[in-house]
């Protein structure tokens, strides 16, 4: 596709459980970021990546948190032994920009994945 | 502490221009003004960017004041399809954008 893509587009999960949350972002876009978005609240930065390396994960909530990438194309997030508060819309987003540049200024966000802990 | 300031909520005509305020009375001369957008249940929307000269593309015009510590996103003729949270951000690259809460635009019939 042209777009961002993230799956699952919703997940209900029980307390305890470990999620794993998929992004495939533009072809072609050197730089990735992971966000989550709780309700009726702002975007938290979560961490991002440049080709397949992570050079700022400052945003990951706990070590339950851990991201990857390969092929500097897909990523995915795991959170172990989810907990209610981990409840919110994880939106991934990419660009072609590189780190402290400028480029377009443009992040290209997917629809999110709605994460709910039960 | 924020770097912006927004009103939370905001409401339009229909047709009408938007006017959407923004203070970044603390923004650094390498840091830029984005504005971002983001309708109901979808993922943010880039809407435009500027240093120091207002900028325009055929979304909106920005338009920052001559000592950059404040900017208007304005959209020229809002559709009922424009009601979204809006967002400034001030940053020194699109690297680790920082989203607050925005301003909801409501566009009314």
């Amino acid at each position: 596709g042209a777009g961002v893509s993230q799956s699952p587009s919703n997940k209900v999960t029980e307390k305890g459980k470990d999620v794993e949350l998929r992004c495939d972002p533009i072809s072609g876009h050197t730089a990735l970021y992971w966000y989550r978005q709780r309700l009726g609240q702002g975007l938290e930065f979560l961490i991002y990546f440049q080709g397949n390396s992570a050079p700022d994960k400052s945003g990951l909530p706990s070590d339950r948190f851990s991201a990857e990438r390969t092929g500097e194309s897909v990523s995915t997030l795991t959170i172990q032994r989810t907990q209610q508060e981990d409840s919110a819309v994880y939106l991934c987003a990419s660009t072609l920009e590189t780190m402290g540049g400028m480029g377009s200024g443009e992040l290209f966000f997917g629809e999110g994945s709605r994460l709910t802990v039960l | 502490d924020a770097k912006t300031t927004q009103p939370p909520s905001m409401d339009c005509a229909e047709g009408r221009a938007a006017n959407l305020p923004c203070n970044h009375s603390t923004i650094s001369g390498n840091e830029y003004v984005y504005w971002y957008r983001q309708i109901h249940s979808q993922g943010p929307q880039y809407i435009i960017h500027g240093l120091k000269n207002n900028e325009t593309n055929e979304m909106a015009s920005l338009i920052i004041t001559e000592d950059r510590k404040s900017s208007t996103l304005i959209l020229p003729h809002a559709t009922l399809r424009d009601t979204a949270v809006y967002y400034c951000i001030v940053e020194s690259s699109n690297y680790k954008l920082t989203f607050g809460k925005g301003t909801l635009l409501t566009v009314n019939p």
